[in-house]
């Protein structure tokens, strides 16, 4: 049974470099969360979708954020420019809507130099 | 008033011994109250949630106490033991959507 799949694991760029991170949710589930999580602000939620509309993207820091649900299989998070205070894992999270817990990935580590 | 507050930010104890955190929140609107657990490069996992209807929840080591007038609860680890070094996420959600609101998170470790 496999849970929330992110890709990649590991990302070290250089400041200005566009940013891709990508998240598969557990199948069948159709609430889908991004969280970043920093030693200074903890787990903070960016977005999340329900049946792969935004619902609430309030914590999206500013407009470099963007992210997107094409389908129910697939979500991106991307940052264009990064810039080194986007350094953080980030959690994409998935859950039934009618659901109460929250499946995390193992995180996305974005260093941006 | 979407805060949730936890304490300790860090906590160590000794193997068997007790673990308690503390979280706090302000807004009544919260209907449901998890706890997560988070070890090193992983994501945050449930361990065990709570209603506000329910006093006190209790699966194996672990119970969650819950005083709804004082808008408090916390998690207590009985027995404690060194798999149990993690750190601890409370949380709450609201009783619309899926926004959950996390803690600021407390480490814990336990000593052999």
């Amino acid at each position: 049974d496999a849970g929330v799949i992110q890709s990649p694991r590991h990302e070290v760029t250089e400041m200005g470099q566009e940013v891709t991170l990508r998240c598969k949710p557990i199948s069948g589930h159709n609430s889908l969360f991004w969280y970043r999580q920093t030693m200074m602000r903890g787990l903070e939620l960016l977005i999340y979708f329900n049946n792969n509309v935004p619902i609430d993207d309030s914590g999206m820091p500013e407009d470099r954020f963007s992210a997107k649900m094409p389908n129910a299989s697939f979500s991106t998070l991307k940052i264009q420019p990064s810039e080194p205070r986007d350094s953080a894992v980030y959690f994409c999270a998935s859950s039934l809507a009618s659901g109460n817990t929250i499946y995390f990935g193992e995180g996305s580590w974005l260093t941006v130099v | 008033q979407q805060q949730v507050k936890q304490s300790p930010q860090s906590l160590i104890v000794q193997k068997g011994g007790i673990s308690i955190i503390n979280c706090a929140y302000e807004n009544t609107a919260f209907d449901y109250f998890p706890w997560y657990q988070q070890f090193p490069g992983k994501g945050p996992a449930l361990l065990i949630a709570i209603r506000p209807d329910v006093s006190e929840k209790k699966e194996g080591r672990f119970t969650i106490s819950f005083n709804k007038s004082a808008k408090q609860f916390s998690l207590h680890i009985m027995d404690s033991q060194p798999g149990d070094s993690a750190t601890y996420f409370c949380a709450a959600r609201q009783n619309y959507g899926q926004n959950f609101v996390f803690g600021p998170g407390t480490r814990l470790s336990v000593l052999p």
